[in-house]
């Protein structure tokens, strides 16, 4: 597609239950990230994929938090036995290749647990 | 102390305005970039830079390595430029950015 494409754009949930974010980025885009902007917080970093295999995945907050990439394409995070301190807008960015090359970035999930 | 600090965090200038946004790092860094996000929007890359200078339209973006610093500058404001602007660096190899807290820019008509 032309941009970074994320769904949904909202999510609301029950705390307890699982979510799954889903990201499509620009095709050829070998490089993508995962970051968390929590009201108040700033924009965090939780991981990074380069092509399918993730070399970082150290902004993950906890093992309730997992992500995947396949095909060098589509990136789904995955948020199990959510908790309200995760809700946050969660935004992802691909780019050509990882180190410093400019990133785009998709419109996010804001994401409610209630 | 965060490594990435922005000043002003709120700033509110009349249309037509000369803006200046600035940005202090704390490491080493191999790239400084500015972003921009409007209200309930996504993120937009205004610049990446590593030294010098860039323009883009009324944007400006300056980056003095030595001193660790970085200005955005916005000319002849508009209303339309009303939105957060976030500074954030990468450091060596990583492809991680570090970012500041935004600043707010309201620009009223």
């Amino acid at each position: 597609g032309a941009g970074v494409s994320q769904s949904p754009s909202n999510k609301v949930t029950e705390k307890g239950k699982d979510v799954e974010l889903r990201c499509d980025p620009i095709s050829g885009h070998t490089a993508l990230y995962w970051y968390r902007q929590s009201l108040g917080q700033g924009l965090e970093f939780l991981i990074y994929f380069q092509g399918n295999s993730a070399p970082d995945k150290s902004g993950l907050p906890s093992d309730r938090f997992s992500a995947e990439r396949t095909g060098g394409s589509v990136s789904t995070l995955t948020i199990q036995r959510t908790q309200q301190e995760d809700s946050a807008v969660y935004l992802c960015a691909s780019s050509f290749s990882p180190a410093n090359t400019e990133a785009f970035f998709g419109q996010g999930t804001r994401l409610t647990v209630v | 102390k965060n490594e990435v600090e922005q000043s002003p965090q709120n700033l509110t200038a009349q249309e037509g305005e000369f803006i200046t946004i600035n940005c202090s790092y704390s490491v080493g860094i191999s790239a400084l970039h500015w972003l921009q996000q409007h209200p309930g929007g996504g993120i937009v890359s205004l610049f990446m830079l590593s030294s010098g200078k860039k323009k883009h339209g009324r944007l400006i973006a300056t980056i003095n390595i030595q001193e660790k610093h970085s200005s955005l500058h916005i000319t002849a404001s508009h209303p339309r430029d009303s939105a957060v602007y976030i500074c954030a660096v990468s450091a060596g190899s990583n492809y991680k950015l570090t970012f500041g807290k935004g600043t707010l820019l309201t620009v009223n008509p």
